[in-house]
């Protein structure tokens, strides 16, 4: 069963590229990465979800190397507002699911 | 827009007694989940429905129960909550498309049990 390991907190500032990592050593054939970003007193929030190669959205791209054991999320020019807790979502076939403990996003002006 | 909506945002509880939290979408989905979150452990499921009447247990079923009578609508029970039941509850909701989809959460019970 694929486990998924992330940093517990990273910090940037307005205007970087910010790229968080997530660490999913056995993930199996069927099995999809997704990611989510939580806000206080609010429940998480889909940003992206791959399988392979690179996926982009309005939002985020997400990187998945060809061995997909570990998938990067990028957020392009971050604001202040983007500072949450983003988790990495391991998902397979009948409804494994395998949440990372999430990482915490600070961004400083 | 897609709405998950748990019934209380807070909740206070003596230990011993029978909990109810409600969680309703409006979009038709086939598949309910209910998470808990604690500090430092992200997203734990407790049990998941993927039809009416139908539930399968998630990874931490003990000391719970669900219903899911409508398809609408699915209740989380704590039959005797316990103070290390005192956590934030999320309820979510997603569509059976036959992949791995977006699930919409609701805003979450922090239930406290004293």
């Amino acid at each position: 069963l694929a486990k998924t390991t992330q940093p517990i907190s990273m910090d940037s500032y307005e205007g970087q590229e910010v790229n968080i990592t997530c660490s999913h050593n056995n993930i199996a054939t069927n099995d999809y990465i997704t990611w989510y970003q939580q806000f206080p007193s609010q429940g998480p929030r889909f940003i992206i979800q791959g399988y392979k190669t690179k996926v982009t959205n309005e939002v985020a791209s997400l990187f998945i190397p060809a061995d997909r054991k570990s998938s990067t999320l990028s957020l392009p020019r971050v604001s202040l507002s983007d500072t949450a807790v983003y988790y990495c979502l391991v998902e397979g076939s009948n409804y494994q699911l395998i949440w990372g403990a999430g990482t915490k996003l600070i961004i400083k002006p | 827009d897609v709405k998950v909506t748990q019934s209380s945002r807070y909740l206070v509880k003596r230990t011993g007694e029978k909990v109810f939290l409600e969680c309703v979408q409006d979009m038709d989905h086939e598949n309910m989940f209910w998470y808990r979150q604690d500090p430092g452990l992200g997203l734990r499921l407790i049990y998941f429905s993927y039809d009416v009447k139908m539930k399968e247990k998630g990874d931490i079923p003990e000391g719970y129960s669900v219903s899911r009578e409508k398809k609408e609508r699915f209740s989380l029970i704590l039959e005797s909550a316990s103070t290390n039941q005192t956590s934030m509850y999320l309820c979510a909701s997603r569509a059976d498309t036959g992949g791995r989809t977006e699930a919409f959460f609701g805003q979450g019970t922090r239930l406290t049990v004293v």
